[in-house]
């Protein structure tokens, strides 16, 4: 139980364009997901975090015009990278926050989206 | 604000023997939780082991351990009889228990070599 799902896997985009990545909870309900990004060889950089039906708090530094996140609903999370740039080329990936037995919390990762502006 | 670091960018160890990954933390809280996950080649992070603070036994899942040391802020993970498919990225991170805190904070990684 408790699996993401995180679409597309990869994508190459042109430059300018906008690209759209989702990430569903198959079997649970997810009202917190994370939206993480990570460099070639690096850890993986939180860049924020969205609650289902409220707005994303974003973490320092990241342009929230650019990373457009909306969480509409309880299994479905997005992240729109618009007018991507090369510099925009990395690695993202989704985690969801799941209820484990009465009061406990586990976190299930998707397996990430790799995308290349050119 | 909570940091982790790795300092061991790189380790090598020959199957069947055993290698300790460091990680160490820093953090005015007193409870919390830490974890070790591993990121294979496919990129899938997946959970190795988790520790919660308020507990002094430290964790084992199968051949994975940690020694954790609370007050030296220290929590190092044990990887027992290696293993070819252990090779990957482990990351070691933070987690706070405050309520409303739920992000995780990585350190930067360790890449596990398991040599034949």
């Amino acid at each position: 139980g408790a699996v993401v799902s995180q679409h597309p896997s990869w994508v190459i985009c042109k430059s300018g364009t906008s690209v759209k990545i989702e990430c569903r909870s198959l079997d649970f309900q997810a009202t917190t997901m994370f939206w993480y990004r990570q460099f070639p060889k690096q850890s993986l950089m939180l860049m924020a975090t969205s609650n289902e039906g409220s707005k994303a708090t974003y973490e320092q530094g990241v342009e929230k015009d650019k990373f457009l996140i909306n969480h509409a609903s309880l299994t479905l999370s997005t992240l729109t990278v618009t007018s991507a740039h090369p510099e925009d080329s990395s690695f993202y990936i989704c985690s969801a926050r799941v209820l484990t037995g009465a009061i406990g919390y586990g976190y299930t990762f998707g397996s990430g989206t790799r995308l290349t502006v050119v | 604000a909570q940091t982790v670091t790795q300092s061991q960018p790189e380790m090598s160890v020959q199957e069947a023997e055993t290698v300790t990954l460091s990680c160490t933390y820093d953090t005015s809280e007193s409870d919390y939780y830490l974890f070790w996950y591993k990121q294979p080649p496919s990129r899938q992070m997946i959970l190795v082991i988790r520790q919660e603070a308020y507990k002094q036994q430290n964790a084992t899942e199968n051949r994975f351990s940690v020694n954790f040391q609370k007050a030296a802020k220290s929590f190092s993970l044990k990887i027992s009889d290696s293993q070819l498919g252990d090779a990957a990225m482990y990351f070691c991170a933070y987690r706070s228990t405050t309520s409303g805190t739920y992000k995780y904070i990585f350190g930067t990684g360790t890449r596990l070599k398991v040599l034949a």
